[in-house]
């Protein structure tokens, strides 16, 4: 089976840009999440969505955007870029919502020059 | 908002050794969750623990939920090179179903040979 799938892997942009980021989750997962990591403040949540919906949002300003299309998989949105949006970005599914493991892709690593 | 306290912050120990990592939390942990992360990949999901009292083992690793759920331990027995790596606990916030998980800073594990 295969794992969640983040593309692309590597990333660069300069500030002002913006991004999108892609999550394919496990076959059969329909609750994704976001989340960012960065030496500072860690692994932080971004969102989560469960068919279609956002259910759950982070601490974070609305130029973060994602949606989940009807076969699961999920786009992050990142507008107007700054630097301290270079972080690895995370994505993870689970079958289902509620207290139960989630999965993780290899994440994006996003570089704002 | 709910905190997790993970000590030590980084760990080096000789092949062989046993160790434990622990993780604190300020409040009730609904459900707790171990990861393990190589650098600047994704994360591997260990275990899961929801009841107080729970423990459970995979391989040479244990991990123990205390029963007031406020800790939870890491124990590796006669750890290996393979072991390395930086170790995680995430919790989810409620017992509901709209989940954002809270991760502690990590632990750094190095194991020399």
């Amino acid at each position: 089976k295969a794992g969640v799938t983040q593309t692309p892997r590597y990333l660069i942009k300069t500030r002002g840009q913006q991004v999108t980021l892609s999550c394919s989750p496990i076959s059969g997962h329909r609750s994704v999440s976001w989340y960012q990591q960065t030496p500072g403040q860690g692994l932080q949540f971004l969102f989560e969505y469960f068919s279609e919906t956002q259910r759950n949002k982070g601490n974070f300003p609305g130029r973060f955007s994602g949606r989940q299309f009807s076969n699961s998989r999920s786009e992050m949105n990142v507008s107007t870029l700054e630097l301290g949006d270079s972080a690895l970005y995370l994505c993870a599914s689970s079958l289902t919502v509620g207290n139960q493991p989630q999965h993780f892709g290899d994440g994006t690593r996003l570089s704002i020059l | 908002s709910q905190e997790l306290e993970q000590s030590p912050q980084s760990l080096i120990v000789q092949e062989g050794k046993n160790l434990t990592i622990n993780c604190t939390s300020s409040k009730t942990l609904y459900g707790l969750y171990w990861y393990k992360q190589k650098y600047g990949e994704g994360l591997i999901f260990l275990m899961m623990l929801q009841k107080g009292g729970e423990e459970k083992s995979h391989e040479k690793i244990t991990a123990k939920l205390d029963e007031k759920k406020q800790q939870s331990s890491l124990h590796i027995t006669a750890s290996q090179p393979s072991h390395a790596g930086i170790y995680l606990c995430g919790a989810d916030k409620s017992s509901g179903s709209a989940r954002q998980l809270t991760f502690g800073s990590g632990t750094q594990l190095t194991v020399l040979p």
